[in-house]
This record gives C-alpha cells, structure tokens and sequence, in this order.
C-alpha cells in the first residue's frame, strides 16, 4: 500500500456535465475526508466518512455534490451539473482510529470550462 | 469559531534564517493542532504536530510552540533551505481538521 490514491488526476469538463472522482484510502484507515482546495486558498473540508457512513456534510456541499462510500473502502466523489465555480483541487485523505496523522492524496484538479 | 487564522500570507528568508509563521484559532475544543507542508501538484503532507496540554514540540528543525490561554500556536523553521520552499498550513482538529490560509515561504540561498 502507497498511500492514499486518487483518480483521475486531471480533470476538465464542459458546464454542465457530470464527473466523478475516486479516492482509495491507506488499507486499514477507517475515516475518509474529502476536502476542496482553490488557489491561494487552504484545504475546506467538504464530508467524511467513518467506514461506510458518512457522518458530516459541510454546507459548502451543495445538492449537487455527492459522496458515497459503500464499502467502507474507496470512495467517490460525484458532482452533477459542473458550474465553472467547482474549478479547484479536490483532495481526499484518510486516517486510522486515532484521527490525528491525516495522509492526503494527489488530489483530482478539476476545472470547468 | 471554526476558523483558524494564518499570518503572514507570504515569507522571504535567506538561507540559514529562522521562518516563523503564525496561527490563531477561537475553538477551544480543538485538541490537536499539526502543521502541512505543501508542494505545488502534491497533497498536503504532514510537518509536525502538537497537542495541547504541551507548549513546545521540536523535531529536527521545526518546532511548534503553543500558547493555550492565548490561543495561538506557531511554527520555527531553523536554518531555513532552499529546498522548505513551499505553502505551509497551520490546522486544528476535532472531527475534522480545519485549515489556515497557508503561508508561501520561499527561502533564497
């Protein structure tokens, strides 16, 4: 296990349309955090999940976005109707019962054109 | 109160300096508080962290001092490099973790 994965990497797609985002944390973590990074700007924490529950929700998630963890394991991150606003980093990370060390991924660079 | 604040926003040093970057927070149920070092098209990565029940942390060159009653926390880079070039993030935790504004530090030989 390297760490965690996230895919794709790059991402440009036009208004309007859909994407998704998949995240494969460190094997034996437990918590999954989605955060959104703009430019200038730090990490915003966006949801996370403990195993396959998915136990907060920031406001900044609008209805459009959506994020699911079935498993327990991956997760994926969807966003419907891509504004040109939703251009930035989208970064997972995750970390194990103890909640202190958060390993981050690459990220997944969205931009909507 | 979720906030956390950063200063300074950007920080020039000369190689062999000490960096000093500082954060803020108003939540006092904040129970860790790490630092991020961040290259461009990387992930954050974990720097050092303090907790706070202790006022200094030291690893290597890095050292967090943390002043609970005013809360507010810091991080000392020593003998600063060219190569600690790079966004550094103050954050606090509880659930999640929330992030400073960054600080870019860019280190001159």
């Amino acid at each position: 296990d390297t760490g965690v994965s996230q895919n794709p990497r790059h991402k440009i797609t036009k208004r309007g349309q859909n994407v998704t985002f998949r995240c494969d944390p460190i094997s034996e973590h437990n918590r999954l955090y989605w955060y959104r990074q703009t430019l200038g700007q730090g990490p915003e924490f966006l949801t996370y999940f403990q195993n396959e529950a998915q136990l907060e929700k920031s406001r900044l998630l609008s209805d459009r976005f959506s994020a699911e963890r079935p498993k327990g394991s991956f997760s994926t991150l969807e966003i419907q109707r891509t504004e040109q606003g939703d251009s930035a980093m989208y970064l997972c990370a995750s970390t194990d019962n103890s909640n202190t060390e958060a390993f981050f991924g690459q990220g997944t660079r969205l931009t909507v054109v | 109160q979720q906030q956390v604040k950063q200063s300074p926003q950007s920080l020039i040093v000369q190689k062999g300096g000490i960096s000093i970057i500082n954060c803020a927070y108003e939540n006092t149920a904040f129970d860790y508080f790490p630092w991020y070092q961040q290259f461009p098209g990387k992930g954050p990565a974990l720097l050092i962290a303090i907790r706070p029940d202790v006022s200094e942390k030291k690893e290597g060159r890095f050292t967090i001092s943390f002043n609970k009653s005013a809360k507010q926390f810091s991080l000392h880079i020593m003998d600063s490099q060219p190569g600690d070039s790079a966004t550094y993030f103050c954050a606090a935790l509880v659930d999640k973790l929330i992030f400073g504004t960054g600080t870019r530090l860019q280190v001159f030989p």
